[in-house]
């Protein structure tokens, strides 16, 4: 399977709780983002990546969440504090690396309950 | 403030009929346009796309056609099949963002 991972794919935690999410994206892709979906809504974006580098980040991402991509390969993504509105499915999508107009594939997402 | 707009919820269509779905958007920057198709429990699988200076695309069954006047988008799918039931998202990109809509959910009558 050469698609994108995602893993776990469901997780049940307390407020208050932290709790990282995990990605593997296409091997060949450079370039990785992390959406959020509400039910209802469309996937919002919360940050991307060029290899390592964290190149944007959207205010929806307060503070208590970060993400990493230590080697420009996997990506993490966590959440500290949780708080009930984080309840979500958490979407990442990775890019092929050339071309001025990307497509993105995405992974079957971690659906995120906060109790 | 919602970039992209989809404003019907939901879409039934006979199979054999033809299916439209439609997208506007507000942002005159954008230069690239995607339909993604979404099965429940799946992340959105890429459909079709289409740049900023065409105004037709088409893939098989699947035809996006846009319209940068109108700021407008749809997707057109002949013969729509049982299988194409799903919810469908249109996005768009200025080039790093990407924003998507709201969804609309096809329900494909057999």
């Amino acid at each position: 399977d050469t698609g994108v991972s995602q893993d776990p794919r469901h997780k049940i935690t307390k407020r208050g709780q932290n709790v990282t999410f995990r990605c593997d994206p296409i091997s060949e892709h450079n370039r990785l983002y992390w959406y959020r979906q509400t039910l209802g809504q469309g996937p919002e974006f919360l940050t991307y990546f060029q290899n390592e580098a964290q190149l944007e980040k959207s205010r929806l991402l307060s503070d208590r969440f970060s993400a990493e991509r230590p080697k420009g390969s996997f990506s993490t993504l966590e959440i500290q504090r949780t708080e009930q509105g984080d309840s979500a499915m958490y979407l990442c999508a990775s890019t092929l690396p050339y071309g001025f107009q990307e497509t993105q594939y995405f992974g079957p997402g971690t659906r995120l309950l906060v109790l | 403030d919602q970039q992209v707009k989809q404003n019907s919820p939901s879409l039934s269509v006979q199979e054999g009929r033809i299916s439209i779905l439609n997208c506007d958007y507000t942002n005159s920057m954008f230069d690239y346009f995607l339909w993604y198709k979404k099965y429940p429990a799946e992340g959105p699988t890429f459909l079709i796309s289409i740049s900023s200076i065409k105004d037709k695309n088409e893939d098989g069954r699947f035809t996006v056609f846009l319209n940068k006047s109108a700021k407008h988008l749809s997707l057109h799918i002949v013969p729509s099949q049982p299988g194409d039931s799903a919810v469908y998202f249109c996005a768009a990109s200025t080039g790093n963002q990407f924003y998507f809509g709201t969804g609309t959910s096809l329900t494909v009558i057999p």
